[in-house]
């Protein structure tokens, strides 16, 4: 299994652009995540999924919009990127069942907005 | 929100030493989880504690789920380089599934 996969690794944007941060999964997780990591703040959460078809917002949601068509696949989009977005971005996933807290991570995109 | 309150916020120590931080929660968890996360990469669970007292150990790390509910501890023992990296607490972001609360991070440096 490949786990967690995100792209792209690195990303410099233009204030104003937007973009589309991907992240999959292989192990069959019904819980997906997207958070952000700045520093000394640990990670904050941007939005989640407990399935397919289904999404709610985390703590810190403005400026991000995220869908769920498949089990797989959740991706993060960021419709007008602006300097503050500028931050470490984690993916993750977990089952529903007894161990739903315990989240698996990717790799992470480095995203800079200028 | 809840909030979680990490300490220390780094720590800077010689190889072979012992390793104590510790984390508290405004509100009572049901959960307690530790991550560790290497430079540059994503955070990899080492523990997870679900039991108020619950001491579990993995290898050269041992958690403690305190009693209040409300805090929790993690041990290294005989620290090595590879240890190097951030330590993150974490728990239940609320009532619902799949959300979680990360404290602040502990920073730790080991110096051969």
């Amino acid at each position: 299994n490949a786990g967690v996969t995100q792209t792209p690794k690195f990303q410099v944007l233009k204030t104003g652009q937007s973009m589309t941060l991907q992240c999959a999964q292989d192990m069959n997780h019904e819980y997906m995540s997207w958070y952000r990591q700045d520093p000394g703040m640990g990670l904050r959460l941007i939005h989640y999924s407990v399935g397919a078809g289904i999404t709610d917002q985390g703590e810190v949601p403005n400026g991000y919009n995220v869908s769920r068509s498949t089990t797989e696949d959740f991706p993060l989009r960021l419709l007008s990127a602006a300097p503050s977005q500028t931050s470490v971005y984690f993916c993750a996933s977990s089952r529903r069942l007894a161990s739903y807290n315990e989240q698996f991570f990717g790799p992470g995109t480095r995203l800079t907005v200028l | 929100g809840q909030q979680l309150n990490q300490s220390p916020q780094s720590m800077f120590i010689q190889e072979g030493e012992d390793v104590s931080m510790n984390c508290t929660s405004s509100s009572i968890f049901n959960t307690w989880l530790w991550y560790k996360q290497d430079p540059g990469e994503g955070p990899v669970l080492l523990i997870a504690l679900y039991k108020a007292g619950e001491l579990t150990s993995n290898g050269r790390l041992t958690a403690q789920f305190g009693i209040t509910r409300k805090d929790s501890f993690l041990n290294i023992s005989a620290s090595i380089p590879s240890d190097v990296g951030i330590y993150f607490c974490a728990g239940p972001g609320g009532t619902s599934y799949g959300k979680l609360t990360f404290g602040q991070g502990t920073i730790l440096t080991v110096h051969p």
